[in-house]
């Protein structure tokens, strides 16, 4: 089993849906939750980051975490074309040095 | 303005052909590292450093050599590139090697080996 997973997509929606993208994890040591969003031929820049368990909203973007059942969510309201990219999940450990585990990035296509 | 930055960001080479892909930051970070990243494999951490003179593996480092001699500067090494080295490759930055702290990534170099 993997140690993180993200559908790859593509999804596809149209413009003013709301869209939520959704990682599953296997470690349940995992304390550190972002999103990631990328833009084609651009480097990944942090969009969401959530601590723990619980919601965090930032505009239209809302973040979830269900670490019962090792869960993760980002809805986006109200999409936009400005929102196609690819979202990526990724998470760590509270223990020492530990790194960023990465999902494989979801593509998301917002049409007008 | 604070980032990362990469060089070059485009580059053909062919096999064999010893090459260098920069890498540099300007926020004092202590940690960075390298990714490639390929269709349905997303990003693979190649090599990390904690620190000047720290650096360590991550899940696929075959191939490649590092050196963390600057803090701001953390080149990628490719002694002997091989076809199955083409890829997307992304430098990332961030202020300590603890998993919370966000990771900032450059531009991405994407690297063709004929």
């Amino acid at each position: 089993q993997k140690e993180v997973e993200q559908d790859p997509g593509p999804l596809s929606v149209p413009e003013g849906a709301i869209v939520s993208l959704n990682c599953t994890y296997s470690n349940s040591a995992f304390q550190y939750f972002m999103w990631y969003r990328q833009y084609s031929r651009k480097g990944p820049e942090l969009l969401m980051y959530t601590y723990s368990s619980g919601n965090k909203e930032d505009g239209r973007f809302t973040a979830q975490v269900d670490k019962s059942s090792k869960y993760i969510s980002l809805f986006i309201r109200d999409s936009q074309p400005s929102d196609s990219a690819t979202y990526l999940c990724a998470m760590s450990s509270n223990s020492g040095y530990s790194t960023l585990t990465f999902g494989k990035g979801t593509m998301l296509l917002v049409s007008p | 303005e604070a980032q990362v930055t990469q060089n070059p960001r485009y580059l053909i080479t062919v096999t064999g052909k010893k090459l260098t892909v920069t890498c540099s930051q300007n926020m004092n970070h202590e940690y960075m590292s390298w990714y490639r990243q390929d269709p349905g494999l997303g990003l693979r951490q190649i090599y990390y450093s904690m620190n000047v003179e720290v650096t360590d593996k991550g899940d696929v480092p075959e191939g490649y050599k590092v050196s963390r001699k600057e803090k701001r500067n953390f080149p990628l090494i490719l002694e002997s590139p091989s076809p199955n080295q083409t890829s997307l490759y992304f430098c990332a930055s961030s202020l300590s090697g603890r998993g919370r702290y966000e990771q900032y990534f450059g531009p991405g170099t994407r690297l063709t080996v004929t």
